[in-house]
Formats: C-alpha cells, structure tokens, sequence
C-alpha cells in the first residue's frame, strides 16, 4: 500500500540556517510527491510537488528532487527564515489515484 | 480566485452530541474531499465525490460520520454521534478533476476544529 515517513519534529533553526526535512515513501507504481505546509490557524498550501523521478520541486527557495532508487523526497532550503515556522507535510498520491497520503507533519520553528 | 470555504472554524461539544460542518469548493471544482487531522498526525482521508457521487469512503465511519453533495457543489459532513476520539481538524479539499494527471492539485480550506468534551 501507500505511505509516507516523514522526519520526526520538531525542529528548530537559527534565522539563515540549512534546512533539511527527510521523507521516504512506500507505493506501486509511479507515485506523485508533494510538500505542503500549514502555517498556523491556516489551512495546508502546496508548496511544491514532483510527478515523476528525477523531478526537482522548487518554491519560495524551498526544494525537493524525486528520488526513485532511494523512495525519497526530502525538502531542503539554503537559508530559512522567520517567516518559514510552520508545519510541513510530506504527501504522496498513487498512480492512477486522486486521494493523497500523507506523514505526520514536521514542526519548523526559525528563530531569530 | 476564491478558496475553499469551511464553517464554522470551532465547534465545541460534548460526547454524543451532533455536529456538521459545511464546505463550498472552488467554483468548478468537480472533485471533493473531506480529511480529518488529528492532533499531531497528518490528514486522513474520511470521503471523496467526484461530482454528486461518492468515489471513495473506504475510511469513513459510517455508523456515526455522514456526508452529501447533493447538487454537486458545496458539502456537508455530519457526525452523530460523537466520540471524544472525533476532536480534531476537519479539512476540506477540491481538485478540478479526477484523473491520471499528477498535476492535478488539491486545494484545502482552513478547516473546522472540532473538540469534544
């Protein structure tokens, strides 16, 4: 079946620091990947997404590639900011499928 | 363009009590989707419509959790009665389509907080 596993948080980070979010999944076929991320008393937003293998996501400096041989995609950004606390779900959706699975949530916290 | 519209944002109740939340998708939006999110856990999925039809409530549980789209549009999920395991985020989501397309993305609204004591 499908699923993802996603780092466990929550993480915290000094403004401008390197960020790294692991995710690894489990599915048949040619899944979708994506990130979303909940800021808080909002409601989830794409940040990006990859549909097939080797596929790099990017957004607001935010980047995932889609790695098959490892059934990863795991969000890195360069320098995060303040701005970047929230929570950030990894996703996939199957082949075929519209419904999307998602991890846990990992909990960024950048402080100043 | 207008996002998805939830109501109401908080709801408290006691155990066996009932409850609804509404949800009105992105204007031509065909597919729906309602999640829970429990504390702490990402979001699960409860139904799916495509249109006025169900497509997937493998997840839901029906002898308490019932939802309709009866034009096709807007939404209701309704719980009765509830349990105190029911206390998390409801989320509503829609997508334009359903289809083999990876680039079809969901859309989520801000959801409604339910607690119940």
């Amino acid at each position: 079946g499908n699923s993802v596993t996603q780092m466990e948080g929550p993480v915290t980070l000094s403004e401008e620091a390197f960020l790294t979010i692991n995710c690894t999944y489990t599915a048949t076929g040619y899944p979708s990947l994506f990130w979303y991320v909940q800021y808080p008393g909002e409601g989830l937003q794409l940040l990006l997404k990859a549909t097939k293998a080797d596929d790099k996501g990017s957004n607001k400096g935010f980047e995932a590639t889609y790695r098959k041989e490892t059934t990863s995609f795991h969000l890195e950004k360069g320098s995060v900011q303040v701005s970047d606390s929230a929570v950030y779900f990894c996703a996939l959706r199957g082949t075929g499928a519209n419904n999307l699975f998602f991890g846990t949530g990992t909990r960024l916290t950048v402080i100043p | 363009e207008a996002g998805v519209a939830q109501s109401p944002r908080y709801k408290i109740i006691e155990k066996r009590q009932s409850v609804a939340f509404w949800c009105n998708p992105i204007s031509g939006h065909a597919t729906l989707y309602w999640y829970q999110q429990i504390l702490g856990q990402g979001p699960k999925l409860l139904i799916q419509f495509q249109n006025n039809g169900v497509v997937d409530d493998s997840q839901l549980p029906k002898d308490r959790f019932s939802a309709e789209r009866l034009k096709g549009v807007d939404s209701t999920l309704k719980i009765q009665p509830a349990k105190l395991e029911d206390s998390a985020v409801y989320l509503c989501a829609s997508s334009l389509r359903q289809g083999l397309s990876g680039a079809n993305v969901l859309t989520f609204g801000a959801g409604s907080r339910l607690t119940v004591l």
